[in-house]
């Protein structure tokens, strides 16, 4: 079984550009979450996702983050403007779905690091 | 304000000897606790869960300790390994679905 795909796995990029990351979730997964880890720390919600209705976007700075789940598979995280906080690890899980026990457990991918210079 | 702590940034350990991971939380709607592990330039890799109605989760190396009336659990690696070495997130939810809060990790260095 094909785990959680993001591309790319780096970028580098100067405060005020914008970016765009790609997540493809494991097949069947219903639930798709996006994480922010500043290093040091653990990785924090920006977005969850069930199919492609937002569950959860409490957290996500709505000024310059941006993020869709077309036709309830693939999603894309956008930032722009950049600032340097934004520099991060961003990380892409997937899920069964919600109300089942097994759905606690949520399988990340690799992640993308960004850089803001 | 951390609902989820690790105390302990960094652990070594010789291989072979147990290794303890600690962490603590401050929510009491959390119901479910997970183990990640993360090796550099990976995404974390779900290792081991404990629901809030137990007490005590093991999977063979692995073993998760609860203790509810003091908002701690532990994870327990025996015998360790050097491959074990990675840094190591407690993680826990108030419902299925829902977003995982973690702690900020602890390292674990096994030594051969």
């Amino acid at each position: 079984e094909a785990g959680v795909a993001q591309s790319p796995r780096y970028k580098i990029i100067e405060k005020r550009q914008s970016v765009a990351f790609w997540c493809n979730p494991i097949s069947g997964h219903a639930t798709l979450y996006w994480y922010q880890q500043i290093l040091g720390q653990g990785p924090k919600l920006l977005i969850q996702f069930q199919n492609n209705g937002v569950v959860d976007d409490s957290q996500l700075p709505k000024d310059r983050f941006s993020a869709e789940r077309l036709k309830g598979v693939d999603s894309t995280l956008k930032i722009q403007p950049a600032k340097l906080e934004d520099s991060a690890v961003y990380l892409c899980a997937s899920s069964l779905g919600i109300g089942r026990r097994v759905t606690y457990e949520q399988y990340f991918g690799p992640g993308t690091r960004l850089t803001v210079t | 304000d951390q609902q989820v702590k690790q105390n302990s940034p960094s652990l070594s350990v010789q291989e072979g000897r147990i290794s303890i991971l600690n962490c603590d939380y401050t929510n009491s709607m959390f119901d479910y606790f997970l183990w990640y592990k993360k090796y550099p330039a990976e995404g974390p890799t779900f290792l081991i869960s404990i629901s809030s109605i137990k007490d005590k989760n093991e999977d063979g190396r692995f073993t998760v300790f609860l203790n509810k009336s003091a908002k701690h659990l532990s994870l327990h690696i025996v015998p360790s390994q050097p491959g074990d070495s990675a840094v190591y997130f407690c993680a826990a939810a108030n419902q299925a679905g829902t977003a995982l809060i973690f702690g900020k990790g602890t390292t674990l260095s096994v030594s051969s």
